[in-house]
């Protein structure tokens, strides 16, 4: 049963510390998207990537934010240094791109507090 | 800016009856998708329909898309329980050069036994 798997499931971190969330995405799939949930700002695309390379990173804050694919079967999200602002709920999707559709595979999410 | 707006933000019905949620968008799009979200849980996708399409039927499910209108309407006849969700839009612009999949604040089901 192919799924996106995303590690870890829940992390708490201190203020200023560095946060590394990791994605497995579904074997065969070419995009990864990465998303923010917020009560308040709802579903954020943070990262969008195809054939590993970065396509759209306009909805991450640079200064602190960074997202890589160093190889095809995982992504990171890294937050250094983190603040409280930061904490949501992270999602990696993945996707297969075909003609004129692109129907997004979703993890089950890393929880972030950052205290 | 956010791409698609669901409405009504929240809804509660009995078990039973049927749900429509709403959604609207602002630009052109290559195809809109719903996605239900349980409490706590990733999003699961439901069902695409193209910008050439105006009706798509899954299950329970159907969906319609009006593109003059910029609008698409979920319904889920004879609710469970079990739907208690919340269900989002996505859409993709269609002015972008790769498909950018952009998810509207959804719309909070609550369907009551």
């Amino acid at each position: 049963d192919a799924r996106v798997t995303q590690t870890p499931r829940h992390k708490v971190t201190e203020m200023g510390q560095e946060v590394t969330m990791r994605c497995q995405p579904i074997l065969g799939h070419n995009t990864v998207f990465w998303y923010r949930q917020t009560m308040m700002q709802g579903l954020e695309l943070l990262a969008y990537f195809r054939n590993r390379a970065p396509l759209d990173d306009s909805g991450m804050p640079k200064d602190r934010f960074s997202a890589e694919m160093p190889d095809a079967t995982l992504a990171t999200l890294k937050i250094q240094p983190s603040e409280p602002r930061d904490s949501a709920v992270y999602f990696c999707a993945s996707g297969l791109v075909r003609t004129g559709r692109t129907e997004a595979f979703f993890g089950q999410g890393t929880r972030l507090t950052v205290v | 800016s956010q791409q698609g707006e669901e409405d009504p933000q929240a809804l509660s019905i009995q078990e039973g009856e049927n749900a429509t949620m709403n959604c609207s968008y602002k630009t052109s799009i290559n195809n809109l998708q719903w996605y239900r979200q349980n409490s706590g849980r990733g999003l699961v996708h439901l069902i695409l329909i193209r910008s050439n399409e105006r009706e798509k039927h899954s299950g329970r499910l159907r969906v319609t898309l009006d593109t003059s209108k910029k609008s698409s309407s979920l319904l889920i006849t004879a609710s469970r329980a079990a739907d208690t969700a919340s269900y989002f839009c996505a859409t993709d612009a269609r002015e972008t050069s790769y498909d950018k999949v952009i998810f509207g604040p959804g719309t909070s089901l609550s369907v009551i036994p």
